[in-house]
């Protein structure tokens, strides 16, 4: 069975500075890692997905994310955070069938001006 | 191509009472799962739906929850005499077919508040 963890459910950053997302994975199959963001009342939005490629995975909006399997990580990371930014982040884990995907908690993140 | 659709968006339901979720998938895709969001915490998986098929129904709750998938028209998660506890946001994914890469689009989610 799979599962994620992200660690802090709460994350804030100034405007311009590095956006850092923790997620780390428990897989018994390779996995399929994928960080969705949702604004307030909306549904998720893909940002990206690692699916046993690339390692270093780019994303909508500026946002990238490596997949280190020593880690078993899959941090979401962004150079320079703009206000547009602020959402909560699920990071989520499936097996190659994608049939069972399994969320994360959610960290909300705030940009501060 | 229009995205996922769910209706209603928000929706007030007494205790006892049914509460109807609709979720119209995205055109072509034949599968359908099912996500709850309770308040402070992350979306956990109900059911996973392909046309007039149940495929795996481990996350849904034993009793008073139950999914459709009909041949025509949308899929229909459906709870039957609501509780409190029902309160969450319930979203919708569908995807063109299992495997590698196929990706889950969500729909923006049905808010249930059980009064």
């Amino acid at each position: 069975a799979q599962s994620v963890t992200q660690l802090g459910s709460h994350v804030s950053v100034s405007e311009g500075a590095l956006v850092l997302l923790r997620c780390n994975y428990s897989s018994s199959v390779p996995p399929y890692l994928f960080w969705y963001v949702q604004y307030p009342n909306q549904g998720l939005q893909l940002l990206l997905k690692y699916t046993s490629a690339a390692t270093l995975v780019k994303g909508i909006n500026g946002f990238e994310a490596e997949f280190k399997k020593s880690e078993t990580s899959f941090h979401l990371t962004k150079p320079s955070a703009h206000m547009s930014d602020a959402a909560e982040y699920f990071c989520a884990v499936s097996d190659a069938n994608n049939n069972d995907m399994r969320f994360g908690a959610g960290t909300r993140l705030t940009v501060k001006p | 191509n229009a995205g996922v659709m769910q209706n209603p968006r928000h929706l007030v339901r007494r205790r006892g009472q049914e509460a109807r979720l609709r979720c119209s998938p995205m055109k072509g895709h034949s599968h359908v799962y099912w996500y709850r969001q309770l308040p402070e915490e992350g979306l956990k998986f109900m059911v996973y739906l392909q046309k007039e098929n149940i495929i795996d129904e481990s996350g849904m709750p034993k009793e008073r929850f139950s999914a459709e998938f009909p041949k025509e028209g949308p899929s229909i998660l459906r709870i039957q005499q609501v509780v409190r506890g029902d309160s969450a946001a319930y979203f919708c994914a569908s995807s063109l077919n299992t495997g590698d890469q196929e990706t889950q689009y969500f729909g923006p989610g049905t808010r249930l508040l059980v009064l």
